[in-house]
């Protein structure tokens, strides 16, 4: 009963370190998404995927970079990280994106030094 | 642009009590979809309840319900007969009716059981 994976779970960086955060669900849904959450703040959308092979900017991708690898892989990837990316991270999925209900990872927390 | 808003940072309530968490939205759209979501201390998120904007009557989930007042574009979330495990932060989030992944999110309200 995985649900949506992400690893690591947590992970420090020096500024200008690269790294990938991974994610993967066992749910066969067509969309998943990358949100980082920072105190007092709602969740903010980085990039979605509607489907292999698809990605869009959300709120927030300044500085990251996505890849679709298959249906159930979404990775999220910070080039050149920067004490501004500082955060937790989600990833989530969903088989109908109308209806809102998304399945949430367990979080990854990032701090960059 | 659209914006939601939980005034609450923190609420407390006691065990078996009641306890209601406020949310407003700003939009200009009439087609729309309402949720509130639950993040335990375990910080996996989930759904608690949801709401369609041209639904008149209020959605009901076991002891959770919400009172949607569209005018005022108010959606709270009630919680009843509190229990311990309902202690977590509750997001409030607005979805566009025509957007297929756009989720606006508030701020979140930490709710606290007193037991």
């Amino acid at each position: 009963n995985a649900g949506v994976t992400q690893t690591p779970k947590f992970q420090v960086l020096k500024t200008g370190q690269s790294m990938t955060l991974q994610c993967a669900q066992d749910m066969n849904h067509n969309s998943m998404y990358w949100y980082r959450q920072d105190p007092g703040m709602g969740l903010r959308l980085i990039y979605y995927s509607a489907s292999e092979g698809t990605t869009d900017k959300g709120e927030v991708p300044n500085g990251y970079n996505v890849s679709r690898l298959n249906k159930r892989e979404f990775s999220l990837r910070l080039e050149s990280a920067a004490p501004s990316q500082t955060s937790v991270y989600f990833c989530a999925s969903t088989r109908d994106p109308l209806t809102g209900e998304l399945f949430f990872g367990e979080g990854s927390r990032l701090t960059v030094l | 642009a659209q914006t939601v808003t939980q005034s609450q940072p923190e609420m407390s309530v006691q065990e078996a009590e009641t306890v209601t968490l406020s949310c407003t939205y700003d939009t200009s759209e009439s087609d729309y979809y309402l949720f509130w979501y639950k993040q335990p201390p375990s910080r996996q998120m989930i759904l608690v309840i949801r709401q369609e904007a041209y639904k008149q009557q209020n959605a009901t989930e076991n002891r959770f319900s919400v009172n949607f007042q569209k005018a005022a574009k108010s959606f709270s979330l009630k919680i009843s007969d509190s229990q311990l495990g309902d202690a977590a932060m509750y997001f409030c989030a607005y979805r566009k009716g025509d957007s297929n992944y756009q989720l606006i999110w508030g701020a979140g309200t930490k709710l606290i059981i007193k037991p």
